[in-house]
């Protein structure tokens, strides 16, 4: 069966800190890896999401995230935070090309101090 | 374009009791999916409804059940409450099956609260 791990279940940061929030996957297949936030107050949604082709995505906000196969990950990152990324961040994966359910890891959350 | 609409936003019930929850997905979307929130669990995946059929169900006891009318609109129901029913529940909808290469886009959640 499926699962996601999000090892970091609370990040506190200062702004202008690099941010690396770590999502591993079970699944032997090909997937589809989506990373979902929700502000403080606001509905979840979509920050980026890789299908296939370049495993570097990139995001809204100034994200991206890296697909490596081979470690089965899907880590999030951005350069330089900002108080307004204060948020909750869920890593999700579902199997391509099959008719299954996506999983959603439990989600980290970030607090950036100002 | 209006978003994913859920009614109610609050809900208070004694064990035992049911509850009923709407979501009302974006126009055009075709499958819409619901999720238990708790600060516990994370986001667990209720069932997914595409077409009025229902495509996935999660792990959970029969107690819940849901069903999504030919508008696209659908509605989860909850039987015999226990405390730990108590969570935010989440409606996403998307055009296609979500499993596969859709966005999800989630509602502001149903907070329900078993007493």
């Amino acid at each position: 069966a499926q699962s996601v791990s999000q090892h970091n279940h609370h990040v506190i940061l200062s702004e202008a800190a690099s941010l690396e929030l770590g999502c591993n996957y079970s699944y032997g297949g090909t997937v589809n890896l989506f990373w979902y936030v929700q502000y403080p107050g606001q509905h979840l949604q979509l920050l980026l999401k890789y299908f296939s082709g370049d495993p570097l995505v990139k995001g809204i906000k100034g994200f991206e995230a890296e697909f490596i196969k081979s470690k089965f990950s899907f880590n999030l990152r951005k350069p330089s935070v900002q108080w307004s990324d204060t948020a909750e961040y869920f890593c999700a994966v579902s199997a391509a090309n099959r008719d299954d359910k996506i999983i959603f890891g439990k989600g980290t959350r970030l607090h950036i101090l100002p | 374009k209006a978003g994913v609409t859920q009614t109610p936003r609050y809900l208070i019930k004694t064990r035992g009791q049911q509850v009923t929850l709407s979501c009302s997905p974006i126009s055009g979307h075709r499958s819409v999916s619901w999720y238990q929130q708790t600060p516990g669990q994370g986001l667990q995946f209720l069932f997914e409804y595409f077409s009025e059929t229902q495509r996935n169900k999660g792990n959970f006891p029969g107690r819940f059940s849901g069903r999504q009318f030919s508008n696209s609109r659908s509605e989860m129901n909850v039987s015999t409450l226990e405390l730990g029913d108590s969570a935010l529940y989440l409606c996403a909808s998307s055009l296609g099956v979500t499993a596969l290469q859709e966005t999800q886009y989630f509602g502001p959640g149903t907070r329900l609260l078993v007493l």
